[in-house]
């Protein structure tokens, strides 16, 4: 069974702190995600990886920054929280890059910034 | 690059009446339209999925149904339960066909 991991469920940060939000992934999936969920919305796409030091922008990658330093771990950096960045965080792991394999989320991460 | 709209953004149905959510793209190319079910607090989930080579495809309680012709793709569930509350999204590949393109959700209220 796939586990994707966001060690922080919920977060309460102060503007222009610098945030992370961690993702590991137990199934050596090449591919990872982080997105974006807000009401009406949808899902947006803020970063993937296909690999291991590799990083793509998505729709959304202003204000944020990523590091895939290892295979199982995916991490978003906000490198100074603004408010409009309060939302919920969801990560994700696919092995392969095609996008008729099956995405696996995490549980995410809420995210407010005060 | 592809488009995907979603309808409605609200579904709310009776107890064991059917619900159908409805959702279209614009790439003629995308081949590959899965739905994910969003449990309120829970992570999304694949529930059922249909490439581009079949019109219909069943599990159990949950269809999907794809028109090509027309570029739309509907989720259909019947006998609607509680546990069917959730929000469901649809996508569609990108042209890379690397990337998924998601429909804005729909939340599904079973009324007892």
């Amino acid at each position: 069974d796939v586990k994707v991991t966001q060690s922080s469920r919920y977060l309460v940060k102060r503007t222009g702190e610098k945030v992370f939000l961690e993702c590991v992934q137990d199934m050596d999936h090449e591919n990872m995600f982080w997105y974006r969920q807000d009401p009406g919305l949808g899902l947006r796409l803020i970063y993937f990886s296909y690999d291991v030091k590799m990083k793509e922008k998505g729709d959304i990658p202003e204000g944020y920054s990523v590091s895939r330093e290892k295979k199982e771990r995916f991490s978003l950096i906000l490198e100074s929280a603004s408010t409009n960045q309060t939302s919920m965080y969801l990560c994700a792991s696919r092995t392969g890059a095609n996008s008729g394999n099956t995405i696996y989320f995490g549980e995410g991460s809420w995210l407010t910034v005060v | 690059g592809e488009n995907v709209e979603q309808h409605p953004s609200t579904l709310s149905v009776q107890e064991g009446d059917s619900a159908v959510i409805k959702c279209t793209y614009s790439d003629s190319a995308s081949n590959y339209f899965p739905w994910y079910k969003q449990e309120l607090g829970k992570r999304p989930q694949l529930i059922i999925d249909i490439r581009s080579n079949v019109g219909e495809k069943k599990d159990q309680r949950i269809a999907v149904t794809l028109n090509k012709t027309a570029k739309h793709f509907s989720l259909h569930i019947t006998e609607t339960q509680p546990e069917d509350s959730a929000v469901y999204f649809c996508a569609a590949p990108t042209d890379s066909n690397y990337q998924l393109i998601w429909g804005a959700g729909t939340k599904l209220i079973i009324k007892p």
